[in-house]
């Protein structure tokens, strides 16, 4: 069975450009969460998705992230424009609706903004 | 505000010694506990988690933790240490029933040969 997969595995762009994340959870999971870690701080969850529908987006910091998860299958996490504290690793998870309490985690992107 | 603590930046180990990374919580109710470990170039990887019954808990490659509700810790353990569990280890609570995990700091551990 395929895990969490995200791409581009790093991606540096300049302050102002838009970048746009992917992720592909586990086939069949229901939930897909997005977190991010910035430079040696915890991992903060951003948002929820059940199927297609954002269960819960208050982590989300501003207005220029935009997640979504056409289909209920992969997800895209858009930075419109990305600002220099953007800059982080995103991480993804999935999980199945009969066990939320186990989240299976993708390898994460790095963001860096210049 | 409901949090995770690991107070440890850094924890370091020789091959073959127990190894203990710290974890406490802040957590109203009754806490779903968990530890992940992100190696190198990888995601997090889950670990263990403590949802209710037995406060030791065991997890994959040997690690334990155990729940105290007295001291509000989740320490995570092993026995005996591998150089191969050299690694980042995050502890994380499940926010009221919703999924969202919230993680503590993350500590390093090294073990050394």
């Amino acid at each position: 069975e395929a895990g969490v997969t995200q791409f581009p595995s790093h991606s540096v762009i300049e302050k102002g450009q838009t970048v746009t994340l992917r992720c592909d959870p586990i086939s069949g999971h229901d939930n897909l969460y997005w977190y991010r870690r910035v430079m040696g701080k915890e991992i903060k969850f951003l948002l929820h998705f059940v199927k297609e529908s954002k269960q819960d987006e208050s982590g989300m910091p501003n207005n220029r992230f935009l997640a979504e998860r056409t289909g209920g299958t992969y997800s895209t996490l858009k930075v419109q424009p990305a600002e220099l504290e953007d800059s982080g690793v995103y991480f993804c998870a999935s999980s199945h609706w009969t066990d939320s309490y186990e989240q299976y985690f993708g390898p994460g992107t790095r963001l860096t903004v210049t | 505000a409901q949090s995770v603590a690991q107070p440890e930046d850094q924890v370091n180990v020789a091959e073959g010694n127990p190894l203990t990374v710290k974890c406490t919580y802040s957590v109203s109710g009754n806490p779903y506990l968990f530890w992940y470990v992100q190696y190198p170039n990888r995601g997090l990887q889950f670990l263990l988690k403590y949802i209710t019954g037995d406060n030791l808990v065991k997890g994959s490659y040997g690690f334990e933790a155990e729940f105290n509700k007295s001291q509000t810790s989740f320490h995570l353990k092993k026995p005996s240490a591998l150089v191969s569990d050299s690694a980042l280890y995050f502890c994380a609570f499940e926010s009221s029933n919703t999924g969202k995990l919230i993680f503590g700091q993350g500590t390093t551990l090294q073990v050394k040969p």
